[in-house]
């Protein structure tokens, strides 16, 4: 069974400009949830969707950030414009069972440098 | 305002022996607590977890323990491999939602 996947690994991108990350979660999980950590500290969270539903938002920091999941399957995170403390490294997780939601499966990641 | 703190940045245990992770929380709210390890360029990866209404659940050589009058749980890994090397994640969850919030991390490493 593939586990959660991301693209890209990397992204150096420049101040004002746009970029979107990809995740594909492992196939079958309803559940998926966007994190980020910011110069190694905590782990913090973004938002987490059910099927195609937004189902909490409540870490995305402000409008530039727009997460998508159309279908249920994959998903996608824009940052637009982007600015110098979006950078860190972003992980998209999934899980499936209701009963197990806090065991989620996380993705290696994408690490976002804004210069 | 850090809910989920571990205070010991880094942990470096002898093989065979037991290492102690430690982690505390201040919200009394959280009703499940996970151990999450992590290895460089990978995501964190699902250890361990404790409901609370327990105060003990052991896995192979990982432990963890909770002690809700002080809001404090531990990880113990007993014997301590070299593989066992990572950064450890102590996590907290609540009831009615699936968010979780993470710690800072303690970096371990096991030498021979």
């Amino acid at each position: 069974e593939a586990g959660v996947t991301q693209f890209p690994s990397h992204s150096v991108i420049e101040k004002g400009q746009t970029v979107t990350l990809r995740c594909d979660p492992i196939s079958g999980h309803d559940n998926l949830y966007w994190y980020r950590r910011v110069m190694g500290k905590e782990i913090k969270f973004l938002l987490h969707f059910v099927k195609e539903s937004k189902q909490d938002e409540s870490g995305m920091p402000n409008n530039r950030f727009l997460a998508e999941r159309t279908g249920g399957t994959y998903s996608t995170l824009k940052v637009q414009p982007a600015e110098l403390e979006d950078s860190g490294v972003y992980f998209c997780a999934s899980s499936q069972d209701r009963d197990r939601r806090h065991e989620q499966y996380f993705g290696p990641g994408t690490r976002l440098t804004v210069t | 305002d850090q809910q989920v703190k571990q205070n010991s940045p880094s942990l470096s245990v002898q093989e065979g022996r037991i290492s102690i992770l430690n982690c505390d929380y201040t919200n009394s709210m959280f009703d499940y607590f996970l151990w999450y390890k992590k290895y460089p360029a990978e995501g964190p990866t699902f250890l361990i977890s404790i409901s609370s209404i327990k105060d003990k659940n052991e896995d192979g050589r990982f432990t963890v323990f909770l002690n809700k009058s002080a809001k404090h749980l531990s990880l113990h890994i007993v014997p301590s491999q070299p593989g066992d090397s990572a950064v450890y994640f102590c996590a907290a969850s609540g009831w009615n939602t699936d968010k979780l919030i993470f710690g800072t991390g303690t970096r371990l490493q096991v030498f021979p």
